[in-house]
């Protein structure tokens, strides 16, 4: 069974601009969720999407967003980017449950790079 | 004050060595707890997970939970050099949609 990918691995772009992180779950899992991983605040979860709903949100601002398809495969979007973007986003995938019997796994990320 | 703490180390062990790594929490609604591995340049993977007090073991890996004293630890017995790589331990409650809350994680290198 393939594991989850992520597009692009890498990622350059300047301050103001905006950018579209993708993430496929594994074939059958219905939840994706999302982190940012930094060397200061390590992973923080952003937010989850089941079946293309919004079901829980971390602290971060509204440029911040994401969606999820009818196909479970899910992008993230950050406007407006910062300089403290800069990080590691990770997606994980899992079947949908609440609690951790739903086991998260995760994509190899995409390093984001703001200049 | 961090819902989760974890000691960063760096932990340097020679092969053969016990590790222990901990987390301590705050959030008394965390009900279930995992470990995770991550190797430079790759994303976390599940190393075991729990949801009740006592110990739990897996080959070379055990861990143990303490509900009471909110804290968590994982021991790796027989450490090898394969095992170094960046330990995270992970939490959630139980009717939390998805949002692990991680600690700092724990810089691992096990030298020959």
């Amino acid at each position: 069974k393939a594991g989850v990918t992520q597009t692009p691995r890498y990622l350059i772009k300047t301050r103001g601009q905006q950018v579209t992180l993708s993430c496929s779950p594994i074939s059958g899992h219905r939840s994706v969720s999302w982190y940012q991983q930094t060397p200061g605040q390590g992973l923080q979860f952003l937010f989850e999407y089941f079946s293309e709903t919004q079901r829980n949100k971390g602290n971060f601002p509204g440029r911040f967003s994401g969606r999820q398809f009818s196909n479970s495969r899910s992008e993230m979007n950050v406007s407006t980017l910062e300089l403290g973007d800069s990080a590691l986003y990770l997606c994980a995938s899992s079947v949908g449950l609440a609690g951790a019997v739903d086991t998260q796994y995760f994509g190899p990320g995409t390093r984001l790079t703001v200049l | 004050q961090k819902e989760v703490e974890q000691d960063p180390g760096p932990l340097s062990v020679p092969e053969g060595a016990i590790v222990s790594l901990n987390c301590t929490y705050s959030n008394s609604a965390f009900q279930y707890f995992m470990w995770y591995r991550q190797y430079s340049r790759k994303g976390p993977e599940l190393l075991m997970y729990t949801y009740s007090s006592g110990n739990k073991e897996d080959g070379r890996f055990t861990a143990q939970v303490d509900k009471s004293s909110k804290y968590i630890s994982l021991f790796i017995r027989d450490s090898q050099p394969s095992d170094s790589a960046t330990y995270l331990c992970a939490m959630i409650g139980g009717t939390s949609y998805g949002k692990l809350t991680f600690g700092q994680g724990t810089i691992l290198t096990v030298h020959p």
